[in-house]
């Protein structure tokens, strides 16, 4: 147990539809971000929010890419539009004492 | 160049040995070091994080920190076939700022 859960663990899109990752943090954090990492790369930046707030953005956050924390807790990743290069395992991640703690991740196929 | 550069292996190392993991960073801003461990197809894991220059012991595993050249590097002594990941390197500029990682060193403890 993570004290990250995120939904789905594994999701297969056709290229061109939506979809949307959700990740629920087990208790209360203030800052919840969100990364992407593709085979043999390290996890990228997406975004991060402070409670409710989207405090910054990467530029590879392209106008495809939403993502919401509307109460504070948890949050949500969408992606419009689906292409292959979305294909990535797609972290969610809290700050603890030390580091990140990272949630398993959903791992997106698009076909 | 990339802000958090590590050589990508492979890196094998027979069991019992020490593995010598080696990370530099282009930012010399950064404050707030880390090393995660990633099995094949899992989440990031953070395992060792490191402040300041020195070393840093936990268990057998031992972190480096360099600040004037820039450099981090992580220590496994008495590798064991189940420390067989890709070890990932981050570097942050401390408080909850965002984490920058490497593309990972892919370990092989060899039996």
């Amino acid at each position: 147990d993570t004290g990250v859960s995120q939904d789905p663990r594994h999701k297969i899109t056709k290229r061109g539809q939506n979809v949307t990752f959700r990740c629920d943090p087990i208790s209360e954090h203030n800052r919840l971000y969100w990364y992407r990492q593709t085979l043999g790369q390290g996890p990228e930046f997406l975004t991060y929010f402070q409670n409710e707030a989207q405090l910054e953005k990467s530029r590879l956050l392209s106008d495809r890419f939403s993502a919401e924390r509307p109460k504070g807790s948890f949050s949500t990743l969408e992606i419009q539009r689906t292409e292959q290069g979305d294909s990535a395992m797609y972290l969610c991640a809290l700050t603890g004492a030390q580091g990140y703690t990272f949630g398993s991740g959903t791992r997106l196929t698009v076909v | 160049q990339k802000e958090v550069e590590q050589n990508s292996g492979p890196l094998s190392v027979p069991e019992g040995a020490i593995a010598s993991l080696n990370c530099t960073y282009s930012d010399r801003g950064s404050q707030s070091f880390f090393w995660y461990r990633q099995y094949s197809g899992k989440s990031p894991e953070l395992i060792m994080s490191i402040y300041s220059n020195g070393d840093k012991e936990d268990g057998r595993f031992t972190a480096q920190l360099n600040k004037a050249s820039q450099y981090v590097s992580l220590l496994i002594r008495d590798s064991q076939p189940s420390d067989s990941a890709t070890y990932l390197c981050a570097v942050s500029s401390g408080g909850y700022q965002k984490v920058t990682f490497g593309i990972g060193t892919k370990l092989q403890v060899i039996p």
